[in-house]
């Protein structure tokens, strides 16, 4: 069993429309990340999160602790956004537990 | 500000030979990660640093593959010898441990080494 679950695994959507990935864990956090992979690119940090909501321009995080339970939102899709999107738990000790990612793709 | 530094880039390498990659994390950062991803995977741990201290190494095929975080700052991965299996990109990673005066807790990888084993 995967401590961290992503859904869907893989997406289509067109351009402008309003997206969400999910991820359920199922260890106790310090904190839950989001990281963007683009195809043959680095990982990068989108958001870190333990409480609430978070919201960087097209991008919402937000978190239920109660639920173990985060989303990702895209708003106003485009084809940048396009990539592999990677939930993370990371607990007290500094481990991280890794899903196994949602591969995005936006259709102009 | 730099941020996680990772080399070489790519290697392409015979089976058998022996191969490492080297990591220099972002100033500050205590704790380093050892990060192995295939294609369509998500990162597998190999090793983590909490400072010079190997904390974790339970992911690590120690038979052929040898870390070490001489001095707490970087960091080199080796395998001898590489096998077929071994093609993958290994990633870097560093963060600041929690409690941490100004620790945001945010993960920062490198652009990783693509290693090929031919």
């Amino acid at each position: 069993k995967n401590e961290v679950e992503q859904s869907p695994q893989n997406l289509t959507a067109q351009e402008g429309e309003f997206i969400t990935i999910n991820c359920s864990y199922s260890v106790g956090i310090s904190a839950l990340h989001w990281l963007q992979q683009h195809p043959g690119g680095g990982i990068v940090s989108l958001f870190m999160l333990s409480s609430g909501k978070k919201k960087h321009g097209r991008l919402i995080a937000t978190i239920n602790i109660q639920e173990k339970h985060s989303s990702l939102h895209i708003t106003a899709s485009h084809p940048r956004d396009s990539a592999v999107y990677i939930c993370a738990a990371r607990n007290t000790g500094n481990q991280f537990y890794f899903g196994t990612g949602t591969s995005l793709t936006v259709i102009p | 500000e730099a941020g996680v530094v990772q080399s070489p880039r790519y290697k392409i390498i015979e089976k058998k030979q022996p191969v490492a990659f080297w990591c220099n994390p972002i100033s500050g950062h205590n704790t380093l990660y050892w990060y192995l991803q295939n294609l369509g995977q998500g990162p597998e741990l190999l090793i983590r640093y909490e400072n010079e201290e190997a904390v974790d190494d339970s992911q690590l095929p120690k038979d052929r593959f040898s870390a070490e975080r001489l001095k707490g700052v970087d960091s080199t991965l080796k395998i001898q010898p590489a096998e077929l299996g071994d093609s993958a990109v290994y990633l870097c990673a560093s963060s600041v441990r929690g409690g941490a005066v100004g620790n945001t807790g945010e993960l920062f990888f490198g652009e990783g080494s693509r290693l090929t084993v031919l």
